[in-house]
């Protein structure tokens, strides 16, 4: 159980383009999701939080115009980077906490390697 | 804010040997405390947590540990594998549902 998805993989875009990538809950429903970014060789980095119907919570230093995140229903949260440069390329990972016995830790996604061109 | 050490950054056993991370908090509120395995281009994935009105937990050849007083937590490999080679990262609960991580450590089992 507490398996998340996420998609793409991986992704490659020019620089100047948008880029979406979902997470979604599989097998439980993710009252609060979390968007880090990481950097090679270096720890999680949480980027914003997010509640169902609300909007996210941006940790200081990221711009919410530039990272786009709908969690639009209990299983789904999207991150779209907007347009795109070279210095965004990065490992991006969510995590998703539920209810239940699922609320007290973070379950995370396999991750999305992008890289701008 | 809560800060999370940990140490080291680096750690290389023989197949068979222990292993053991430490990390210590700042925030005496903290009272969750999950320790992840990262797999080179993965996700983080849950091995084991500890609870803050618990001292010792074990699960097969992985324990944790946690002294509330000292405000530190450790993890405990067994009989390593190398399989068990990944990035270790230490975590703790502080407002809401948000975690603070160490920094990791890269853990090599050499066969």
């Amino acid at each position: 159980g507490a398996v998340v998805s996420q998609h793409p993989s991986w992704v490659i875009c020019k620089s100047g383009t948008s880029v979406k990538i979902e997470c979604r809950s599989l097998d439980f429903q993710a009252t609060t999701m979390f968007w880090y970014r990481q950097f090679p060789k270096q720890s999680l980095m949480l980027m914003a939080t997010s509640n169902e119907g609300s909007k996210a919570t941006y940790e200081q230093g990221v711009e919410k115009d530039k990272f786009l995140i709908n969690h639009a229903s209990l299983t789904l949260s999207t991150l779209t980077v907007t347009s795109a440069h070279p210095e965004d390329s990065s490992f991006y990972i969510c995590s998703a906490s539920g209810t239940g016995g699922l609320q007290e830790t973070q379950y995370f996604g396999p991750g999305t390697r992008l890289l701008v061109l | 804010g809560e800060n999370v050490e940990q140490h080291p950054s680096t750690l290389s056993v023989q197949e068979g040997d222990s292993a053991v991370i430490k990390c210590t908090y700042s925030d005496s509120a903290s009272n969750y405390f999950p320790w992840y395995k990262q797999e080179l281009g993965k996700g983080p994935q849950l091995i084991i947590d500890i609870r803050s009105n618990v001292g010792e937990k074990k699960d097969q050849r992985i324990a944790v540990t946690l002294n509330k007083t000292a405000k530190h937590f450790s993890l405990h490999i067994t009989e390593t594998q190398p399989e068990d080679s990944a990035v270790y990262f230490c975590a703790a609960k502080y407002s809401g549902n948000q975690f603070y991580f160490g920094t990791g450590t890269s853990l090599t089992v050499i066969p």
